[in-house]
């Protein structure tokens, strides 16, 4: 059973879209929700959510964290073909630092 | 610059053969981590070490073996009995402290069967 739910698992826009990722989940004892960027090769760190409701922003991606209907959003405002890559949600639970991945996100952004 | 460092970049295995993927770390984290990737899905967990001398099982360890001598090194040996070893994987760290995410990744290493 997959704890871990993203979607959409691909997603093609054109420089200066707006985009809405999703991640859901489905575990016990929640801990906290990572969002990562990968390109190429090392996943890159982008947010950690542990409350719901708390937008966290980091230039044009923001992300906030639902924890009564347990989903987290990303979003990436104005995007630019840098922004093109796989976005990773991760989760931890109880005293774990263990992250639970899912399959990600496939962001394809277009000149 | 602290950082992680895996090597090689790209490994070509052999049937039958055992290979060894180095990954270290000095970033003085206590907590080191194994992940596999294959294409379309996201990382899963083969081993992870808490502290030196200890490691435990991830959800995907069959046909693969580790080993934490020292606290900046976590090779990964992917062995024979790995039916299914082509994939990326990706070595990670973090301090080890409840709270202590997030977790920084290496480069990773390609392997592919010859």
């Amino acid at each position: 059973e997959d704890k871990v739910v993203q979607s959409p698992l691909s997603l093609v826009v054109h420089e200066g879209d707006t985009v809405t990722l999703n991640c859901s989940y489905e575990v016990t004892n929640f801990r906290s929700l990572l969002w990562y960027k990968q390109e190429k090769k090392a996943p890159t760190f982008l947010f950690m959510l542990t409350s719901s409701g708390i937008e966290k922003k980091s230039g044009r991606l923001s992300s906030i964290l639902d924890k009564k209907e347990l989903f987290s959003i990303l979003n990436i405002t104005a995007t630019q073909t840098g922004d093109s890559a796989v976005y990773l949600c991760a989760l931890t639970q109880g005293g774990s630092e263990k992250l639970v991945f899912g399959k990600g996100t496939k962001l394809t952004v277009n000149p | 610059d602290g950082g992680i460092t895996q090597s090689p970049k790209y490994l070509f295995r052999k049937e039958g053969q055992n290979v060894t993927l180095s990954c270290e770390q000095n970033l003085n984290h206590d907590a080191m981590y194994w992940y596999r990737q294959d294409p379309g899905q996201g990382l899963r967990l083969i081993y992870y070490s808490q502290i030196v001398n200890d490691f435990q099982k991830g959800d995907i360890a069959e046909g693969y073996s580790v080993s934490r001598e020292k606290k900046e090194s976590f090779p990964l040996t992917v062995t024979s009995a790995q039916k299914n070893p082509t994939a990326f994987y990706l070595c990670a760290s973090s301090s080890g402290r409840v709270g202590g995410l997030p977790q920084h990744f290496g480069d990773g290493t390609r392997l592919s069967i010859l």
